[in-house]
């Protein structure tokens, strides 16, 4: 099966300017995430949406940060205007369920994407 | 709350030796807890994953992890380092059902350094 896509691979911005990136999970999956890998530390989650309605969005920076997954599919992250502090890898990942109910036991396996990776200068 | 340690940030051993690298885990829920690679510039790939079924896990490329609920401890080790292992090695926990489910806390990363 065909991998979490992502796109830009890679991306120099200056401060206050804007920024999307664009995610296509695995097909059939239901949930979808957003995670921030800043250099030197582990993946932090931004949002979480299951399906095309966002389960959990506690940590995504609302002031400039955006988020939407439209039709349940593929999904885009924004930020505008960015900050030097921005500067990091975000990785979308995608599974079959969120919720348990899949039945197998584990059933949800993330498979993340090979990230898009933010410099802000 | 869920969270994860990884002790020492980056690891170096010999190819050939043993690879140990340590995680403990805090979750107040029953844990799912993975172990995830990452080669540079790539995505996170899974290892392996401990999802109540049994304590010793193997995964790909010959790696293994042991579940201890008495130490709350999923050590990751392999008997012979090979120089493709070099790359950054997570551990995650996930809760196994409720609100927590799904969403994986990362460690920090453990950088594991392969010598000839």
């Amino acid at each position: 099966e065909a991998g979490v896509a992502q796109s830009p691979r890679y991306k120099i911005i200056e401060k206050r300017q804007s920024v999307a990136f664009w995610c296509n999970p695995i097909s059939g999956h239901a949930t979808l995430y957003w995670y921030q890998q800043i250099l030197g530390q582990g993946p932090k989650l931004l949002i979480q949406f299951q399906n095309n309605g966002v389960v959990d969005d506690s940590q995504l920076p609302k002031d400039r940060f955006s988020a939407e997954r439209l039709k349940g599919v593929d999904s885009t992250l924004k930020i505008q205007p960015a900050k030097l502090e921005d500067s990091a890898v975000y990785l979308c990942a995608s599974s079959l369920d969120s919720d348990g109910s899949g039945g197998a036991a584990g059933a949800n396996v993330l498979t993340f994407g090979a990230g898009s990776r933010l410099t802000v200068l | 709350a869920q969270s994860v340690t990884q002790l020492g940030s980056h690891v170096s051993v010999s190819e050939g030796a043993l690879v140990l690298l340590r995680c403990n885990y805090s979750s107040s829920v029953p844990p799912y807890l993975f172990w995830y690679v990452q080669y540079p510039n790539q995505g996170l790939q899974l290892l392996l994953k401990y999802t109540s079924a049994a304590t010793l896990v193997k995964g790909i490329n010959g790696f293994e992890a042991e579940f201890k609920k008495s130490e709350t401890s999923f050590h990751l080790t392999k008997p012979s380092a090979h120089m493709s292992d070099a790359a950054e090695y997570f551990c995650a926990v996930a809760g196994a059902g409720g609100t927590s489910y799904g969403k994986l806390t990362f460690g920090q990363g453990t950088i594991l350094t392969v010598h000839p």
